[in-house]
């Protein structure tokens, strides 16, 4: 079955405890993002890679780090999490976002204390 | 860069009736303009899209038409189902490589039977 599978689903973690979300995607797409959703602010994009090892900062990239060494997965890194990074994290693949259908996780929900 | 707004940020209608959703994009170069649902819980999911060289498109009780010269682009349902309920994106993008989907704020689509 085609999926993007992000983990973990939930997490609770205090401020500064660097942490990662993985992300991975079986339908060989070049394209991977990370957006956040929050409430009144829709999905805003955060990183996305077009290959491998090839990255680029989205609209909020700020505090935020991700590495893309293998096609499939696409981690989200917090080196230092803060209270303001609490929010519902989606990962997403695509062959090309500007042209196809972007397929997204189901998501994983931070809060950061 | 490119900028959606969306509307209504939340729509309620009785079963049966037609819903509309409104979008209008900053980026004349955009070309590509997709719809995602959202249901409680789960991950963002296409349901149409759009290319700049159609005027409308249609699937069973979902339609989208766009205006290209105004820059702005509708999602149409019609005969409303319950199942119908859920958040609604719009996107918009240039069809090149590295560019991104730029999503609307989202409209919470509530239909009551």
């Amino acid at each position: 079955e085609a999926q993007v599978t992000q983990n973990p689903r939930y997490l609770i973690t205090v401020t500064g405890k660097k942490l990662t979300v993985t992300c991975s995607q079986n339908m060989n797409h070049e394209y991977m993002s990370w957006y956040r959703q929050d409430p009144g602010l829709g999905l805003r994009q955060i990183y996305y890679s077009m290959n491998v090892e090839v990255t680029d900062k989205g609209d909020v990239p700020e505090g935020y780090k991700v590495s893309r060494k293998e096609k499939r997965n696409f981690p989200l890194i917090l080196e230092s999490p803060s209270p303001n990074q609490t929010s519902l994290y989606f990962c997403a693949s695509s062959w090309n976002f500007g042209h196809t259908e972007a397929f997204f996780g189901q998501g994983t929900r931070l809060t950061v204390v | 860069g490119e900028n959606v707004e969306q509307h209504p940020s939340t729509l309620s209608v009785q079963e049966g009736d037609s819903a509309v959703i409104k979008c209008t994009y900053s980026d004349s170069a955009s070309n590509y303009f997709p719809w995602y649902k959202q249901e409680l819980g789960k991950g963002p999911q296409l349901i149409i899209d759009i290319r700049s060289n159609v005027g409308e498109k249609k699937d069973q009780r979902i339609a989208v038409t766009l205006n290209k010269t105004a820059k702005h682009f509708s999602l149409h349902i019609t005969e409303t189902q319950p199942e119908d309920s859920a958040v609604y994106f719009c996107a918009a993008s240039r069809s090149q490589a590295g560019t991104a989907l730029i999503f609307g704020k989202g409209t919470t689509l509530s239909v009551s039977s």
